[in-house]
């Protein structure tokens, strides 16, 4: 069965350094969301991509975070420097159809934890 | 704007049944998904309600009422392994996100 790809499984990392996670999404789907998830919290949406363009990228922290898909697969979410707060899992899903109408596909999440 | 609001945490008994609650406000609405989340794992899709009315898959069963914003996820003959976080998301419709409610902590007890 397909599934979404992340990597680094869990990133420790001191404030003020730089991290970057990346995201294989299923074979053909068009859209990859990038979720934050605190502890005892729901998934919060960073950025949503479809195909290469950014659909939506408003709750992204663009002074800190940055993220990309060149070529429409592939994407990475940066974040230079971190902060104790942006410790959190990070979840990239994705999803087949062009718009919002289907379910989402998560990876195994990345968990960040910073010093 | 979307508001999701789900009770936090519920206890119940295996082998009995239980129903999370979620009640939303979203400015427009294609969709209504449940999550099971377990602790330190990524979220797994349940469910999918669209119109009115009730769905069922074995155990799970979730019910909308889209004139109410409202929704809820029974879970029958709760076994050990249902221990889990569930989160209520809701898709705005176009290429709105897909807003996700904070989630409620089932504890399920011998």
């Amino acid at each position: 069965e397909a599934e979404v790809a992340q990597s680094p499984r869990y990133k420790i990392t001191e404030k003020s350094q730089a991290v970057a996670f990346w995201c294989d999404p299923i074979s053909g789907h068009a859209t990859l969301y990038w979720y934050r998830q605190i502890l005892g919290q729901g998934p919060e949406l960073l950025v949503q991509f479809q195909d290469e363009s950014v659909v939506d990228d408003s709750q992204l922290p663009k002074d800190r975070f940055s993220a990309e898909r060149l070529k429409g697969v592939d994407s990475t979410l940066k974040i230079q420097p971190a902060e104790l707060g942006d410790s959190a899992m990070y979840l990239c899903a994705s999803s087949p159809r062009s718009r919002n109408t289907g379910e989402l596909f998560f990876g195994e999440g990345s968990r960040l934890t910073v010093l | 704007g979307q508001n999701i609001d789900q009770p936090t945490e519920m206890t119940a008994t295996e082998g009995a049944i239980v129903q999370i609650n979620c009640t939303y406000q979203t400015s427009g609405f294609n969709g209504l998904f449940w999550y099971q989340q377990h602790a330190g794992e990524a979220p797994t899709f349940l469910s999918y309600n669209v119109l009115d009315g009730l769905e069922e898959k074995g155990r799970f069963s979730s019910f909308l009422s889209r004139s109410k914003g409202y929704s809820y996820l029974l879970l029958k003959e709760l076994q050990m392994k249902d221990s889990a976080s569930y989160l209520c998301a809701v898709n705005p419709g176009g290429y709105q996100k897909v807003t996700f409610g904070t989630g409620t902590k089932l504890q399920v007890i011998p």
